[in-house]
């Protein structure tokens, strides 16, 4: 399939290693944020979410911290794997659910 | 559970022709989202249906693209005519709802415009 991003910054890690992706966000108003994994040739696949009365949230591999004093957001996968290669977008929610999306950075497991 | 289903999942055309794709949401999901997403960027927002209403179409250039969802289920969204900088992925996604509802996409289309 295609790539969804030719010209996007791009993070190589070695299988295993800890992988962190950053994102810097715009308005402080956002009350929830989202991390989106795109593989080449299919739509976004939602990872973990936010919201902005928190910190840090864990899901099985992944971690997402936010800080809202400087406006960034950041994803840790944990022991990266080959299937983690993709590119991943963070994007915030405004009013009615609707959602404003970064540049995307993609993922480059060496194995 | 479906995802959300989209057809075509390629398309050419030439400048100045026109255009349709079609959006089979998840089923019991009452909004509805287009997206384009134009090579190596991140998906923009085109249009966001609750049920067969339009909740916001602000970045939606209308004197080329229109888009329904006549029934509140499925959705079209055509482009007429279309022009070069139209070549990107249009993306359709719904949700539950428009209160802090996950987002699920579809596959997309990929469009050329030659």
């Amino acid at each position: 399939g295609e790539s969804v991003g030719l010209h996007l910054p791009t993070l190589s890690v070695q299988e295993g290693d800890n992988s962190i992706i950053n994102c810097a966000y715009s308005n402080s108003a956002s009350d929830y944020f989202i991390w989106y994994k795109q593989e080449s040739g299919k739509g976004p696949q939602f990872i973990i979410d936010i919201r902005s009365n928190m910190d840090k949230r864990q899901g099985q591999r992944v971690t997402v911290l936010l800080n809202k004093t400087v406006k960034h957001l950041s994803l840790q996968i944990a022991a990266t794997q080959p299937g983690d290669s993709a590119v991943y977008f963070c994007a915030e929610r405004g009013a009615g659910n609707m959602l404003t999306f970064g540049g995307g950075t993609r993922l480059m497991v060496k194995p | 559970e479906a995802g959300v289903a989209q057809s075509p999942r390629y398309k050419i055309i030439e400048k100045r022709q026109s255009v349709a794709f079609w959006c089979n949401p998840i089923s019991g999901h009452a909004t509805l989202y287009w997206y384009q997403q134009i090579l190596g960027q991140g998906p923009k927002l085109l249009i966001q249906f609750q049920n067969n209403g339009v909740v916001d179409d602000s970045q939606l250039p209308k004197d080329r693209f229109s888009a329904e969802r006549l029934k509140g289920v499925d959705s079209t969204l055509k482009i007429q005519p279309a022009k070069l900088e139209d070549s990107a992925v249009y993306l359709c996604a719904s949700s539950l709802g428009t209160a802090v509802n996950t987002q699920y996409f579809g596959p997309g289309t990929r469009l050329t415009v030659l």
